[in-house]
């Protein structure tokens, strides 16, 4: 699995838009891009996952430029339990059974 | 759809006492993993089944940590005798299909465990 790197902690007030970017320079051609959400005292939440270019649903947008080397992820107008921890990670698309390999994450708090 | 049951949600013992700890996964999900989350950190691998098989289970202690999947569903994790050092939240998760494709697995809320 590629190495990722992103930002420890981000905070943010209710109604902003965040950007929480993701650097992965090692990444492999058949690699993805996969985010989740981890809210205090629950497991993780897959929240999106994505190849190139942009990936939307309902919770969020994944914008991977071309050379595929970082990712953003976007929130549109947080709300105050948008609050938690988001984990960054890749992975060869035909591993996906295997374990997930998580990081420190980056821990975002909204205000009011 | 349920999601991943686990139990219980909290437990506290002493150390050298021993623990289990019980997880139901998504009904039809072949594959099932035992994490384990220590404060602050993110979720690592103890153990990972496929039906009622060992996929991975290079990072699980094993002196003092058991797994097993009776019957490719439950499952249940086991340690003893406890340590100072596992105090932490124990999740299950699970996932459909095969080997490729999406890397969503769906998590359950976990057991935290405090050793004093």
């Amino acid at each position: 699995l590629a190495k990722t790197t992103q930002p420890i902690s981000m905070d943010s007030y209710e109604g902003q838009e965040v950007n929480i970017t993701c650097s992965h320079n090692n990444i492999a051609t058949n690699d993805y891009i996969t985010w989740y959400q981890q809210f205090p005292s629950q497991g993780p939440r897959f929240i999106i996952q994505g190849y190139k270019t942009k990936v939307t649903n309902e919770v969020a947008s994944l914008f991977i430029p071309a050379d595929r080397k970082s990712s953003t992820l976007s929130l549109p107008r947080v709300s105050l339990s948008d609050t938690a921890v988001y984990y960054c990670l890749v992975g060869d698309s035909y591993q996906a059974g295997t374990a997930l390999i998580f990081g420190k994450g980056t821990t975002l708090s909204v205000s009011s | 759809e349920a999601g991943v049951a686990q139990s219980p949600r909290y437990k506290i013992i002493e150390k050298r006492q021993s623990v289990a700890f019980w997880c139901n996964p998504i009904s039809g999900h072949a594959t099932l993993y035992w994490y384990q989350q220590i404060l602050g950190q993110g979720p690592k691998l103890l153990i990972q089944f496929q039906n009622n098989g060992v996929v991975d289970d290079s990072q699980l202690p094993k002196d003092r940590f058991s797994a097993e999947r009776l019957k490719g569903v439950d499952s249940t994790l086991k340690i003893q005798p406890a340590k100072l050092e596992d105090s932490a939240v124990y999740l299950c998760a699970s996932r459909a299909g095969g080997l490729q494709g999406s890397y969503e697995q769906y998590f359950g809320p976990g057991t935290r465990l405090t050793v004093t």
